[in-house]
């Protein structure tokens, strides 16, 4: 799996727009980016993924670079229950392999949004 | 539509003691998992069921721990003769299992061993 950097925290204003940063160079070209978040005392709930064209649900938007090295979450208004540890996950979508279905997370970012 | 639920959501246990954790997941859903989640700590992998078969068990951190799952839906984890340790949240996920890398989370079980 390639290895992804996401800053440790980040502020945000309720009401304006989150956006996370991860990094993701070692990507590889069947690699997906998913990303996920657990509020404090939740179990954690996915958002969105992508493979390199940008992707939209009701949740969120997900921008990702042309070379794929990096990729954006944004949560276009951001509100108070947005506060949680927000995971980039890069992994091969499809791989039923060993391991495949061990869901792990790094550090995160902890966004915190402020009233 | 109804997602993961889990139950208790809560449980206070004395050391020694068995206990049993409930996981019903989102109907249809052919993959179940079983993860642990200490105090600040990321998740643990514990069990992965396909159906009513758990390929991988691997997990499970001593043979105190077991699972399992019927009729393709409900799944049970056990945990006997209990121990401080143990104490941490146990949460389950379930996934269509065309694609594991979504899998939608219950809420969890807190359980406490005292």
């Amino acid at each position: 799996d390639a290895k992804t950097t996401q800053p440790p925290s980040m502020d945000c204003a309720e009401g304006r727009a989150a956006n996370l940063p991860c990094n993701h160079s070692t990507i590889s070209g069947n690699e997906y980016v998913y990303w996920y978040r657990q509020i404090h005392s939740q179990g954690p709930q996915y958002i969105i993924h992508g493979l390199k064209n940008n992707e939209t649900n009701e949740m969120a938007s997900l921008i990702i670079t042309e070379d794929r090295k990096s990729s954006t979450l944004i949560l276009p208004h951001a509100t108070l229950r947005d506060t949680a540890v927000y995971y980039c996950i890069v992994r091969v979508a499809g791989y039923s392999g060993a391991g495949s279905y061990q869901l792990t997370f790094g550090k995160g970012t902890k966004l915190s949004v402020i009233p | 539509g109804a997602g993961v639920s889990q139950s208790p959501s809560n449980k206070v246990t004395e050391k020694g003691k068995d206990v049993e954790l409930r996981c019903d997941p989102i109907s249809g859903h052919t993959a179940l998992y079983w993860y642990r989640q200490r105090l600040g700590q990321g998740l643990e992998f514990l069990i992965y069921f396909q159906g009513n078969s758990a390929p991988d068990k691997s997990g499970l951190p001593s043979d105190r721990f077991s699972a399992e799952r019927t009729g393709e839906s409900v799944s049970t984890l056990t945990i006997q003769r209990t121990q401080q340790e143990d104490s941490a949240v146990y949460l389950c996920a379930s996934s269509s299992g065309t694609g594991h890398l979504l899998q939608y989370f219950g809420p969890g079980t807190r359980l406490t061993v005292t």
